[in-house]
């Protein structure tokens, strides 16, 4: 399995739609998991922190399962600005060694 | 407020010539600090993570090196740039142990073109 895995995407909805991405991981130790937007061509910002079971956010809500070792992101309610890439980072040791997942590309039709 | 600063912003170099991409972090002492590359279309893949100064950890073996000359100093080079060095190149850094909440910062990017 590799370190970080992603649905590949890419991912096309109308406004007003729920969409759900997933992230698997293959390292039990890790303690905590992020998602990051990237929009094209800027550098990632955080969007969500998720240290155990799960985080909410407004419309956004991050799930953890370390038993089957994957994250969730669900988008409620979709807007136009919701259009980019969504990152998934895991650390590998403690948090000094972060992983990226190649990204699931999100685009929000009107 | 702590400030990270990535410099220069676009270049493009032909191959075999050098390079140097610098990043300073402001506001915060020992922090972690991370050299990723994204390709087009691409995640983005750790090249380099330093803990302190002088201390350098290689992900992928390459043509590229890191360096810590300062504590919030971070310095990316290569002698002989490949076509395969073209990419989007992002500095990051996050707080180091004991405060690290695991959030990475980045800078704005480096984008470089090897023709």
């Amino acid at each position: 399995r590799k370190e970080v895995e992603q649905d590949p995407g890419p991912f096309n909805v109308p406004e007003g739609a729920t969409v759900a991405f997933n992230c698997t991981y293959s390292n039990s130790a890790s303690q905590s998991f992020f998602w990051y937007r990237q929009d094209c061509r800027k550098e990632p910002k955080l969007l969500m922190s998720v240290y155990s079971s799960g985080n909410e956010d407004g419309r956004f809500t991050a799930q953890l399962n370390r038993a089957s070792q994957y994250i969730s992101l669900l988008i409620r309610d979709s807007k136009l600005s919701d259009s980019a890439t969504y990152l998934c980072v895991v650390p590998l040791y403690y948090n000094n060694d972060m992983r990226f997942g190649a990204g699931t590309r999100l685009t929000v039709k009107p | 407020s702590q400030t990270i600063h990535q410099w220069p912003a676009t270049l493009v170099q032909p191959v075999g010539s050098p390079l140097s991409l610098e990043c300073t972090v402001e506001g915060t002492s020992n922090p972690n600090l991370y050299w990723y590359r994204q390709a087009a279309g691409r995640g983005l893949q750790l090249l380099f993570y330093s803990v302190g100064i002088g201390q350098i950890s290689s992900e992928v073996p390459q043509n590229l090196s890191a360096s810590r000359p300062q504590d919030r100093q971070f310095i990316l080079s290569s002698k002989k740039l490949l076509l395969s060095d073209s990419g989007f190149y992002l500095c990051a850094w996050s707080p180091g142990w004991g405060s690290n909440t695991g959030e990475l910062f980045f800078g704005e990017g480096s984008r470089l073109t090897v023709l």
